[in-house]
This record gives structure tokens, C-alpha cells and sequence, in this order.
């Protein structure tokens, strides 16, 4: 069983701030996704990494997949009340790109 | 123009009531797929469907079935409901092969 474990659970900061949020596994996943779940609403993609090693930015984000495509982060600059919500990483195992094993959840909140 | 669409969006019924929850996409996405998120957030698939071919969750108890009538549709029949399957459902789509998936807004579950 493919198991992702985020890091932290919960993460309350103010208006702002920085913060990464990580996404740990043993196993080896083809690609990595990362969703925003904001209340009463199902998750949103924000972004997908293949490629070991490789870094995206979406705004004042930063997603990066680790060398050996076990790992990933998600790097927020200046975070803003906007950013609030349930941040997931998912990975997909190699042949089964169908099959996304979700990891733990990062609650964020962002005060003003 | 919702992209994937579930009603009802609550759902309040008592122990060993059969019930059903209907999902569909609009997005032309070949692949559909059931989540149950627990209290703690924790998204887990249940199953996943992409032309007759039907991927379960190994843990799913067997009186969760998915039924899809056409390929832009994917419900979820509930039999003999339980305390403990009390959660949020999301539907979700893709393209075979993608990964990228997109979400429903939820069904709170809530069994009495």
C-alpha cells in the first residue's frame, strides 16, 4: 500500500508569511498532484509534476517533486487570507495513472 | 456549465435504508471515480470506472455499488446503510491516462 504523509497537519499563520507544506513517501510515484479543497466544495488541481528534480510556480506558488519522485513540497510566499483551506498532495503509481493515492491534508489558515 | 455535478448535495437517512447518490460530468472525460472523505478529511477511493471496466477499493464493503448508464454518468448505490458510512462522497472525472482529476462539489452523508 502506497502510503503519502503531509507535513504539517494543521498550520495557522498570519497575513503575509511563508510556509511550505511537505509531501513524504517511500514509495515511487509517476506523477504528483497537488488540490485545494476549500469548505462545502471538492478539491481543485493547482498543479502536476512528473519529472524528478522538477520545480512549477503558479503565482506565489512553488511545487517541487523530489529527485527520486518520493517527495514533493509546496512553498507558499506572502501567504494571503485567499489561501485558506485543505491543501493535498496525491501521487500516481507508474502503470496506473487512474489509481491517485491522497496523502494526509495541510489545513491552512492565513489571518489577516 | 458545472464540469461534474452530484445530487443531492445532503443526504440524511436512518440505519439500513438503501440509498443513491448521482453523479454526472459534462467535461467528455472517458474515466469516472467515487471518494469517501472522512471526518478527518482523509480521501480515499472507493472505486473507479472508465468504459465497463470497474476498479474496487479492496476495503469498500460490497453494499457500495457504482452503476453508470452512459459514460457521462457514474451513481452510487448505498444498501443497508450504516452508522459508520456517514462522510463526505465526491465524484470525480478524468482522461484515461491523465491523472488530472476534477471533483464534484460533495454529498454529506449524514445516517442516523
Amino acid at each position: 500500500t502506497q502510503l503519502l504523509e503531509q507535513s504539517p497537519q494543521f498550520l495557522s499563520i498570519q497575513e503575509g508569511e511563508n510556509l511550505t507544506v511537505y509531501c513524504n513517501s517511500s514509495s515511487v510515484f509517476s506523477s504528483l498532484q497537488w488540490y485545494r479543497q476549500e469548505p462545502g466544495e471538492g478539491p481543485v488541481l493547482l498543479v502536476t509534476v512528473v519529472t524528478g528534480g522538477e520545480v512549477k510556480k503558479l503565482k506565489r506558488l512553488t511545487f517541487q517533486f523530489g529527485d527520486a519522485r518520493k517527495d514533493s513540497s509546496l512553498h507558499i510566499t506572502a501567504a494571503q487570507p485567499g489561501d485558506t483551506g485543505l491543501y493535498l498532495c496525491a501521487g500516481a503509481a507508474s502503470g496506473s495513472a487512474r489509481q491517485l493515492t491522497f496523502g494526509s491534508g495541510t489545513q491552512l489558515t492565513v489571518l489577516p | 456549465d458545472t464540469a461534474v455535478s452530484q445530487t443531492p448535495k445532503y443526504l440524511v437517512t436512518q440505519m439500513g435504508n438503501d440509498k443513491s447518490i448521482k453523479c454526472e460530468q459534462n467535461l467528455g472525460h472517458d474515466t469516472m471515480y467515487w471518494y469517501k472523505q472522512d471526518s478527518k478529511k482523509f480521501l480515499k477511493i472507493m472505486f473507479s470506472y472508465n468504459n465497463k471496466e470497474l476498479i474496487i477499493n479492496e476495503t469498500v464493503p460490497n453494499r457500495f455499488s457504482p452503476k453508470s448508464p452512459d459514460k457521462a454518468h457514474l451513481n452510487l448505490h448505498i444498501n443497508s446503510l450504516e452508522l459508520g458510512d456517514s462522510a463526505v462522497y465526491f465524484c470525480a472525472s478524468s482522461l484515461r491516462g491523465a491523472g488530472e482529476q476534477y471533483f464534484g462539489p460533495g454529498t454529506r452523508l449524514t445516517v442516523t
